[in-house]
């Protein structure tokens, strides 16, 4: 059965800090790894990632993929009270792109 | 350009009842699909609409059943509720072309209480 591991489940920091956040995956024929932010509702896209090794960026946050060891990382840097949020991990498997999600990870940032 | 748009944002049933969900998806996308997100969860796929033919199915009873209709909208529908089905529904739109293709956008979801 498709799986998709998130860790920590929830986290505390202080603005300005550091996180990295994992998500790890055991799918039959991945085909793509996708971050989102959700904060009440809609979870808002962040990365689509497809290749080993290959860093995406956006400002502050970026991820990256290693399709050997089955994961991904999204690193936040000078985090802000705004950066508060469920981040998912979701996995692109089998044919017509269903997306297998993780629980999701709580981010708080105390200001 | 107009995002997912979902309908009605919340919803109140009791057992038993019926309720249809609607989503509209964004602008140039022609493929739908429902997700169920139970409270401290990540979201659960359900199915996917493409070309007006479900093509995809999740781990659902059959009392949920969907539709899309040409204009790529679809409905959701969920017989003979149960306590069990209170969840916020997620619709997410891709599209099958361009660079971007694959990539799902999701509407704000659909709030669905059942007492």
């Amino acid at each position: 059965e498709d799986k998709v591991v998130q860790s920590p489940l929830s986290l505390v920091v202080h603005e300005g800090d550091t996180v990295t956040l994992n998500c790890s995956y055991e799918v039959t024929n991945f085909r793509s790894l996708l971050w989102y932010k959700q904060e009440k509702k809609a979870p808002t896209f962040l990365f689509m990632l497809t290749s080993s090794g290959i860093e995406k960026k956006s400002g502050r946050l970026s991820s990256i993929l290693d399709k050997k060891e089955l994961f991904s990382i999204l690193n936040i840097t000078a985090t802000q009270t705004g950066d508060s949020a469920i981040y998912l991990c979701a996995v692109e498997a089998q044919y017509g792109n269903k997306l297998v999600f993780g629980a999701g990870t709580i981010l708080r940032v105390k200001s | 350009d107009a995002g997912v748009t979902q309908s009605p944002t919340h919803l109140i049933k009791t057992r038993g009842q019926q309720v249809t969900l609607r989503c509209s998806p964004k602008s140039g996308h022609d493929t739908v699909s429902w997700y169920q997100q139970a409270l401290g969860q990540g979201p659960q796929f359900i199915f996917q609409y493409y070309e007006e033919e479900e093509r995809q199915r999740g781990n659902f009873p059959d009392r949920f059943s969907g539709h899309q209709f040409p204009n790529y909208s679809s409905e959701l529908n969920v017989n003979a509720l149960l306590l069990g089905d209170s969840a916020l529904y997620l619709c997410a739109s891709s599209h099958t072309l361009g660079i971007a293709k694959n990539i799902q956008y999701f509407g704000a979801g659909t709030r669905l209480s059942v007492l």
